[in-house]
Order: C-alpha cells, then sequence, then structure tokens
C-alpha cells in the first residue's frame, strides 16, 4: 500500500461545475498537509496547506480528517484554466521535516 | 529570476554513462531536496539537505546515485553508470526551516539510451 493514495482520475467535468478530490495517508505520525499542483511537464507549484481547522482560498477549499487520515480538495465554479494534475502532500513535520511524500496526483480536465 | 533553477534541463545520455546535474535554490533557503518523477507518478524522494549536511537519502536511491551541496548553497546529483530505469525528471526543490512550502525547479529531464 502506498502512503499516500489519490484516485488518478482522469476527472472531466463541465465549466462551472464543483469538483472533489480525496487523498488518504497511511502514517498517522503526519504533520503537514498541502496540495500542489502541477501542469503538464512543468514542475509542481503550491495550491495551499491544508490545516486541520480546514482552509478556504478563493474557489478552493481543503479539509482535514485527521481520524480518517484523510485529506480533501473542493474546486468550486471550475474554470478551464484549473486543468491540470493535483498532488497530495503529506510530511512528518516533527521528526523528520526533511521528507515530504506525494500522492501520484489527480488528474481534472475542466472543459468548455 | 530568484526562483529555483536547474541545469541541464535535458540530457540524453548512453546507458552506462555518468551525468550530473545542478540546483541552485532561491538563496535564502537553506533546505534542499532532490526528487525524481515518472510519467503518471507523483515526484519521489530521493534525497534531502539543510545547509551543507545530507540528512536522509531514500531507500530506494542506488548506490550509483550520490548528491552534494558542499557550500550549503548549490547541489549536484551524479547518476553514475545509468540505465534505462533511470529516465526520468529530476527535480530539485528548496525551502526555508521552519517552513514547509517546497518551491520547484523546473527539472532536468534524463533519457538513457
Amino acid at each position: 500500500r502506498k502512503e499516500v493514495e489519490q484516485d488518478p482520475g482522469p476527472f472531466n467535468v463541465p465549466e462551472g461545475a464543483t469538483v472533489a478530490f480525496n487523498c488518504t495517508y497511511s502514517n498517522s505520525a503526519s504533520q503537514s498537509f498541502f496540495w500542489y499542483r502541477q501542469d503538464c511537464r512543468k514542475e509542481p507549484k503550491l495550491l495551499m496547506s491544508v490545516y486541520s481547522s480546514g482552509n478556504e482560498d478563493g474557489r478552493f477549499t481543503a479539509q482535514l480528517n485527521r481520524a480518517s487520515q484523510y485529506i480533501s480538495l473542493l474546486i468550486r465554479d471550475s474554470k478551464l484554466s484549473d486543468s491540470a494534475t493535483y498532488l497530495c502532500v503529506v510530511g512528518l513535520r516533527e521528526t523528520n521535516a526533511g521528507k515530504s511524500t506525494f500522492g501520484d496526483g489527480t488528474t481534472l480536465t475542466v472543459k468548455p | 529570476d530568484t526562483g529555483v533553477s536547474q541545469n541541464p534541463r535535458h540530457k540524453i545520455t548512453k546507458r552506462g554513462q555518468n551525468v550530473t546535474f545542478r540546483c541552485d535554490p532561491i538563496s535564502e533557503h537553506n533546505r534542499l531536496y532532490w526528487y525524481r518523477q515518472t510519467l503518471g507518478q507523483g515526484p519521489e524522494f530521493l534525497t534531502y539537505f539543510q545547509n551543507e549536511a545530507q540528512l536522509e537519502k531514500s531507500r530506494l536511491l542506488s548506490d550509483r546515485f550520490s548528491a552534494e551541496r558542499p557550500k550549503g548553497s548549490f547541489s549536484t546529483l551524479e547518476i553514475q553508470r545509468t540505465e534505462q530505469g533511470d529516465s526520468a525528471m529530476y527535480l530539485c526543490a528548496s525551502s526555508l526551516e521552519g517552513k514547509e512550502t517546497q518551491y520547484f525547479g523546473p527539472g532536468t529531464r534524463l533519457l538513457v539510451l
């Protein structure tokens, strides 16, 4: 079993749709959580950090459920420019600050 | 441009050759990471430096791979006796101690023939 698992998709949605991605992690000692976005043949870029209380940034909402060990990302009113691969990232901040584990990503295609 | 830079951007080599990649992190970042990514997969952690100290290496990293960060600034990743399975995108990232956010460079795409 992978340490960080994501539904690979692809998710194909029309513009304006709401789409949600989930990610599960296996290490209960994980302390830091992120969503990164990666466009085709480009480097990953931070989309948002994920906090225990949940956080929102415009059309994007991230949630963390420590008890169930999963993270979610909700995208509302999706735009064509949201088409990308979304990577879930989990880190062990306290015991091993260096290593972050990436999921394999969920691919989103937003269509006109 | 004050972001993370990597050179070369592309490298084609023959099996058995040695290759070396360079990463220049964001100047004030003291942490530097190397990852490998293949098509359809997420970045896979290879190794991590804090200043000049290499603090962790992945168990998956064979002894053909070596990384250095001699002065705590730029880093090099060398692959000796390359194999076709080494073909991948090699990503470098940097961060500031106390901040978990990693900033990635554009990567070096390696093709081993």
